[in-house]
């Protein structure tokens, strides 16, 4: 069946550097692409989405990059703090099932002082 | 954004038991979701509860096992059925609104 997952399942970084996530799908159908955190005991937190009628969206120090040719989305974090510390997620969704996601596996983030 | 809530936080129950996973949101939504987080691993996708109908199942889940609630726009619920250690996970409610998707704190569950 379909499946969305990553690259690199945990992600070592110093304070200051850029930190990029990785997730491949594999439904061509897939239109609709976000990026979850997840901090301990805590449920995922919006970070940023991306339409498949795009191939960069930028918010606030993150970039998510959409490349459909390969089926690959990343996330960028610029200037990564002690903060970003947290598992990550890539979800993907179809127009035709708008709120039904499916999620990567995740990457678990630590960021260095 | 949505505000939601979760009751239970967390419990540890008994196998055999049912346990029932309320949530509540801060304001009216269409669209209300419950997603299991099996330890480790990432989210998955039990259910759409439907406000005056009977909920909708995804592939492997069944409503003798997962029986949901939603008898309004703000609140549902998600009852585990005769629960087994394979039960235990977190359960978290997701919402839509204003085209963004928002989740629950997550209700974390351990079966003995």
């Amino acid at each position: 069946g379909e499946s969305v997952g990553l690259h690199l399942p945990t992600l070592s970084v110093q304070e200051g550097d850029n930190s990029i996530i990785n997730c491949a799908y594999s439904n061509s159908a897939s239109d609709y692409f976000i990026w979850y955190k997840q901090e301990s005991g805590k449920g995922p937190q919006f970070i940023i989405d991306i339409r498949s009628n795009m191939d960069k969206r930028q918010g606030q120090r993150v970039t998510v990059l959409l490349n459909k040719t390969v089926k690959h989305l990343s996330l960028q974090i610029a200037a990564t703090q002690p903060g970003d510390s947290a598992v990550y997620f890539c979800a993907e969704n179809r127009r035709t099932s708008y709120g039904k996601l499916t999620f990567g596996q995740g990457t678990i983030l630590t960021v260095h002082p | 954004s949505a505000v939601i809530s979760q009751k239970p936080s967390r419990d540890i129950c008994q196998r055999g038991t049912s346990l029932t996973i309320q949530c509540q949101v801060d304001s009216q939504v269409t669209m209300m979701f419950w997603y299991r987080q099996q330890p480790g691993q990432s989210l998955t996708l039990i259910a759409t509860a439907n406000q005056g109908s009977e909920a909708t199942y995804e592939s492997g889940f069944v409503i003798d096992k997962f029986p949901i609630s939603r008898p309004n726009l703000t609140f549902s619920t998600l009852t585990v059925s005769n629960m087994s250690p394979e039960d235990s996970s977190i359960y978290l409610c997701s919402v839509v609104s204003y085209n963004e998707q928002f989740f629950g704190p997550g209700t974390r569950l351990t079966v003995l």
